[in-house]
């Protein structure tokens, strides 16, 4: 098991373009994070899943962001007609899951800039 | 208001002396964890420790331990013995109990560490 494994790792995308990121969890976690951070600032949690059900939502997340996780194994993030403001790092994380997980292990993130 | 405070953007420490990065936590949940992450400039979150809300002593994991005082809701992650690789981002998080959701880390702003040599 390589943990958690996030493609591409960097990304550069003119205005108004789409962009898709992928998240490769650990293969027994069957939780699974999303999260935007910017620069300076700590992660904000964007999205989970349990499986492959997408449990809750950020109001941070807005309609041009869609996620999803088929058969509860990887998942994607897409953002319709980027904008400047969604530059940022997009980090997931996966998880056991279950009460008293504590076990949150971390992607090395993908870096949007929107130009 | 903020669930995770850290309120030093910025400590320097000189290499093998022992340092402090404080954080403060707000929550009405009586089951809750708390975590500390490092986020090197490479950009990946790296666990560091771990206290649970019910745990009685204080968490240790080799040069980090987690001063935990409950009554004051305050989580400080205390190095000792700091080494040049130890310059980062520290983040400190919070996960609230099951009564109040779902399980999802809320983390703070973080504090840039520096060690000096």
């Amino acid at each position: 098991d390589t943990g958690v494994s996030q493609n591409p790792r960097h990304k550069i995308t003119k205005r108004g373009q789409n962009v898709t990121f992928r998240c490769d969890p650990i293969s027994e976690h069957n939780r699974l994070y999303w999260y935007r951070q910017t620069l300076g600032q700590g992660p904000e949690f964007l999205t989970y899943f349990q499986n492959e059900a997408q449990l809750e939502k950020s109001r941070l997340l807005s309609d041009r962001f869609s996620a999803e996780r088929p058969k509860g194994s990887f998942s994607t993030l897409e953002i319709q007609r980027t904008e400047q403001g969604d530059s940022a790092m997009y980090l997931c994380a996966s998880s056991r899951g279950g009460q008293g997980d504590y076990g949150y292990t971390f992607g090395s993130g993908t870096r949007l800039t929107v130009v | 208001a903020q669930k995770i405070t850290q309120t030093q953007p910025g400590m320097f420490v000189q290499e093998k002396e022992a340092v402090t990065l404080d954080c403060t936590y707000d929550t009405s949940d009586q089951s809750y964890g708390l975590f500390w992450y490092k986020q090197p400039s490479s950009g990946e979150m790296i666990f560091l420790i771990y206290q649970g809300s019910y745990d009685e002593q204080n968490a240790t994991e080799g040069r980090y331990s987690l001063n935990f005082q409950k009554a004051r809701k305050s989580a400080n992650l205390v190095i000792s013995a700091s080494q040049l690789g130890d310059s980062a981002m520290y983040f400190c998080a919070m996960r609230e109990g099951w009564a109040g959701g779902s399980y999802i880390p809320t983390f703070g702003r973080g504090t840039s560490l520096i060690v000096h040599p």
